[in-house]
């Protein structure tokens, strides 16, 4: 079944720590996004990219690293993580235009930085 | 820069109808959305319009887009315990950059 998946969905971790949040498709999606939402807030985009090897900075500003080797796989790192880390993480994919262009999101990553 | 504007409660009764409103600035939308959040969960997508449409009706959700004022409702009939969430309207534009602009989310409560 096409889904969109997020790993873990709830870390709790020590100031410092290096983190990876992990975020993967299997619908063919070239384009993919990270948002970052504190709870019942609105969603900002951080990082989006259009394709493999393809990465760009989003519209907050944010500390965090991205990559994508390949077209399913679009982990998040934070080298060195600080309590104002502490949010949802939200990954989405798109197809790109087409009908609708819809985004589909994952559960979320729920990170809280001691 | 583009916006996207909502009001952040709305609280109904079961069995009312709830309408959801959102303001936007860009003008060259190309589609403008509706998506459901619950709690702990990622987002939905419930409905879409295409920019060249006045009104969509699915089920029980109505759309409306008054393109001149750049307001765009939901329409919840018949409003469910099940429909609290919070709704987020976004809009993007084909071609270019793909990058939705998303609303700051209505939080609904439906009332028993």
């Amino acid at each position: 079944e096409a889904d969109i998946y997020q790993t873990p969905r709830y870390l709790v971790i020590g100031t410092g720590k290096k983190i990876t949040l992990e975020c993967s498709q299997t619908m063919g999606h070239d384009k993919m996004y990270w948002y970052q939402q504190d709870p019942g807030m609105e969603l900002h985009l951080i990082h989006y990219s259009y394709g493999v090897n393809s990465t760009e900075k989003g519209d907050l500003s944010s500390e965090s690293t991205v990559s994508r080797i390949r077209t399913e796989h679009f982990p998040l790192t934070l080298e060195s993580a600080r309590p104002s880390h502490t949010s949802q993480y939200l990954c989405a994919s798109s197809r790109g235009g087409g009908e609708k262009n819809e985004q589909f999101f994952g559960p979320g990553t729920r990170l809280t930085v001691l | 820069g583009e916006d996207v504007e909502q009001s952040l409660f709305l609280s109904v009764r079961e069995g009312d109808s709830s309408v959801i409103n959102c303001t936007y600035t860009d003008s060259s939308s190309t589609y403008l959305y509706w998506y459901k959040q619950e709690p702990g969960a990622g987002l939905q997508l419930l409905t879409y319009i295409f920019s060249n449409m006045d009104m969509k009706q699915d089920q029980r959700l109505t759309v409306l887009l008054n393109k001149k004022d750049k307001h765009l409702s939901l329409r919840i009939a018949d409003t469910q315990t099940g429909d609290s969430a919070i709704y987020f309207c976004a809009e993007s534009t084909l071609g270019g950059t793909y990058k939705y602009i998303f609303g700051t989310g209505t939080r609904l409560k439906v009332l028993a």
